[in-house]
């Protein structure tokens, strides 16, 4: 069975500051990645995708992610981030269904 | 990427009567996924779409509840029927383009209130 942790509920960053969202999957073969980002009021926008190669997986808006299969982790990261990147964050695994994490809220502070 | 479509974008419902989301893909697609996010919620998938056969459902998921319709490679229906309260939540729209897990792309969601 395919499953994701996403650690952290809630997050809240200053503006400016480094940001990692912790995501942590069960899988039996090799796994298909994702991050998504939510709005609000918004649809699920793909941040980024992992299925093979580099593990230092870069996306979109800054992010990027790396993928350590010793540790089943695919955190995301961004070194700097801006008020606009206050959202919800969901990991998700799968071949072609998608396991999603419970999420991750981010706040942004001045 | 694909550009994914979904009417209504939002609905106030009655409880009891039954409502019908469209999900309309800019290209052909092999699979076609509806999920459910609850408020709050992550995402749950509902069932699986292909063209030609019928929606596979997960656990927890029924067709009569959730009937699915996939008359071509293009588009989509979920219905819900029989509506209650907790029916409330966020139905999205699902397209794996490449049929690989490779490209998962989501429409903008329909968010429903059952009163």
């Amino acid at each position: 069975a395919q499953s994701v942790t996403q650690p952290d509920i809630h997050i809240t960053v200053s503006e400016g500051a480094s940001l990692e969202l912790r995501c942590n999957y069960s899988y039996g073969a090799t796994p298909y990645l994702f991050w998504y980002v939510q709005s609000p009021g918004q649809g699920l926008q793909l941040l980024l995708k992992y299925f093979s190669g580099d593990t230092l997986v870069q996306g979109i808006k800054g992010f990027e992610a790396e993928f350590k299969r010793s540790q089943s982790s695919f955190n995301l990261r961004k070194p700097s981030v801006h008020w606009s990147d206050a959202a919800e964050y969901f990991c998700a695994v799968g071949a072609d269904k998608l396991s999603f994490g419970a999420g991750t809220t981010v706040t942004v502070r001045a | 990427s694909a550009v994914i479509s979904q009417k209504p974008s939002r609905d106030i419902c009655q409880r009891g009567t039954s409502l019908t989301i469209q999900c309309q893909v800019d290209s052909q697609v092999t699979m076609m996924f509806w999920y459910r996010q609850q408020p709050g919620q992550s995402l749950t998938l509902i069932a699986t779409a292909n063209q030609g056969s019928e929606a596979t459902y997960e656990s927890g998921f029924v067709i009569d509840k959730f009937p699915i319709s996939r008359p071509n490679l293009t588009f989509s229906t979920l219905t819900v029927s029989n509506m209650s309260p907790e029916d409330s939540s966020i139905y999205l729209c699902s397209v794996d383009r490449a049929g690989l897990g490779t490209e998962a792309f989501f429409g903008q969601g329909t968010r429903l209130t059952v009163v």
